[in-house]
């Protein structure tokens, strides 16, 4: 099975972006989905959008569209999530998480916070 | 978009107790319904996958069942531990959106 691990916590100003990496190990990288999952302070679940690295497709909200982009790197077995103009309603723990084909998606990353603040 | 509506929004329970959280898909999602459990501070885990097939590992006191458009997750004799936040999300068309969360609290 695989393992997620991200990179750490950022502290981010009001209209800047930042970009969350996603490292597997363990598996083939090119078995699974890799999807972006958020939750703000005290609250749920939130899907973002998602990747299949072996042929580059990606999928995302019409919440985030335009503002998110996803990204995986193959060689490195690394995925990515972008997010651009930012505001301090996208502070939150931002999660990474794997997905074999049409299983649930069950791998989680530990999180990433994001933190927006001027 | 596929909406996922869960309840109860919040429950209280005794150690002993059998509760059961209900979730239901705004069309038709077969079995691919998933349920979770957080903790404090850290990333969900993942109890039952196709509705009602337990992952290795998870105690036998949680059960799943349903298909269509309603699941429910039952906790037979809640254990210490259990008392957490639960999720049901849906895998069969994207967005992937999750239930609204169920924070089981001691009674």
């Amino acid at each position: 099975q695989v393992q997620l691990v991200q990179s750490g916590a950022e502290v981010k100003k009001p209209g800047s972006s930042v970009k969350v990496s996603c490292k597997a190990s363990g598996d083939t990288f090119s078995r699974y989905i890799i999807s972006w999952v958020r939750q703000a302070p005290g609250q749920g679940l939130e899907w973002m959008g998602m990747i299949i690295p072996i042929i580059g497709i990606t999928n995302s909200t019409q919440k985030f569209q335009g503002r998110v982009t996803i990204t995986a790197d193959k060689s490195t077995s690394t995925a990515y999530m972008e997010l651009s103009s930012l505001g301090s309603e996208d502070t939150a723990v931002y999660y990474c998480v794997g997905q074999r084909g049409n299983r649930v998606p069950e791998y989680w990353g530990q999180g990433t916070l994001v933190t927006v603040s001027s | 978009d596929i909406q996922m509506t869960q309840s109860p929004f919040s429950l209280s329970a005794s150690v002993g107790d059998r509760v059961t959280i209900t979730c239901r898909a705004s069309q038709g999602i077969s079995n691919y319904l998933g349920w979770f459990q957080q903790k404090p501070g850290k990333a969900p885990k993942s109890l039952i996958y196709a509705a009602s097939s337990l992952q290795s590992g998870v105690p036998s006191r949680f059960s799943g069942s349903g298909s269509g458009t309603d699941f429910t997750l039952t906790i037979n004799s809640l254990q210490p531990e259990d008392f957490a936040t639960y999720y049901c999300q849906q895998y069969y068309s994207y967005p992937h959106n999750f239930g609204q969360g169920t924070k089981l609290e001691v009674k």
